[in-house]
């Protein structure tokens, strides 16, 4: 009865390859994020999907490319890995409405190294 | 300047001690607030949302000054267990968007 998931929950690569990382939701939201949190821990949104339309796209180097093939899922692949892309990347959902009760529901992480 | 700013502590308190975290946010048309817990290694999970009028929830009281454009998390009684990261989050109005301060660490001690 998992929420939102993440996979994998830990990526170890070496520079210059290209992974992905999916999240799924099973809230019935129709918004989904992706955040990147920093060895400062900074949760920092990188991308946002409304009913599969990209309607956040932060200044995120053109190497992450999110996807969303529906709106339980959204995906993120991210070409020619480096060293600085290492972190942990958060995947959220949200019920998108014009009232205060609009909580986001995160995945529990997937924690990326590049070697 | 950061959009959303908070004292990153840590705050070091004794079990069963009164703490409260302030936060402010630079832009007035913030609509949603909220407090989140990240504990380590973990996700953020929501501790309350901050409602207008202030609200409460067991030990935690939540209120919400936006003519000084601060909202505050007090907490009573510590537990060891309240030992985390409490994270301000703010959502403009008719955005999507929600934006994270840096999170305010806090340690109970026994």
């Amino acid at each position: 009865d998992t929420a939102v998931s993440q996979t994998p929950k830990y990526l170890v690569t070496q520079m210059g390859n290209d992974k992905s990382i999916k999240c799924e939701q099973n809230l019935g939201h129709d918004t989904m994020y992706w955040y990147k949190q920093d060895s400062k821990k900074f949760l920092k949104i990188m991308f946002s999907y409304n009913n599969k339309e990209l309607i956040i796209n932060e200044t995120v180097p053109n190497r992450f490319s999110p996807k969303s093939p529906d709106k339980a899922h959204l995906n993120l692949h991210i070409n020619s890995l480096e060293l600085g892309d290492s972190a942990v990347y958060f995947c959220a959902s949200s019920r998108y409405s014009g009232g205060a009760d609009n909580e986001q529901f995160f995945g529990p992480g997937t924690r990326l190294t590049v070697l | 300047r950061k959009e959303v700013e908070q004292d990153p502590g840590p705050f070091n308190v004794p079990e069963g001690a009164t703490v409260a975290f302030n936060c402010t946010y630079s832009n007035s048309a913030s609509q949603s607030f909220f407090w989140y817990r990240q504990d380590c290694r973990k996700e953020p999970k929501l501790l309350m949302s901050v409602y207008s009028s202030g609200n409460e929830d067991g030990r935690f009281t939540a209120q919400l000054n936006r003519a000084s454009q601060y909202i505050s998390l007090l907490i009573r009684d510590s537990k060891l267990s309240d030992s985390a990261t409490y994270l301000c989050v703010v959502r403009h109005s008719g955005t999507y968007k929600y934006i994270f301060g840096t999170g305010t660490r806090l340690k109970v001690l026994a």
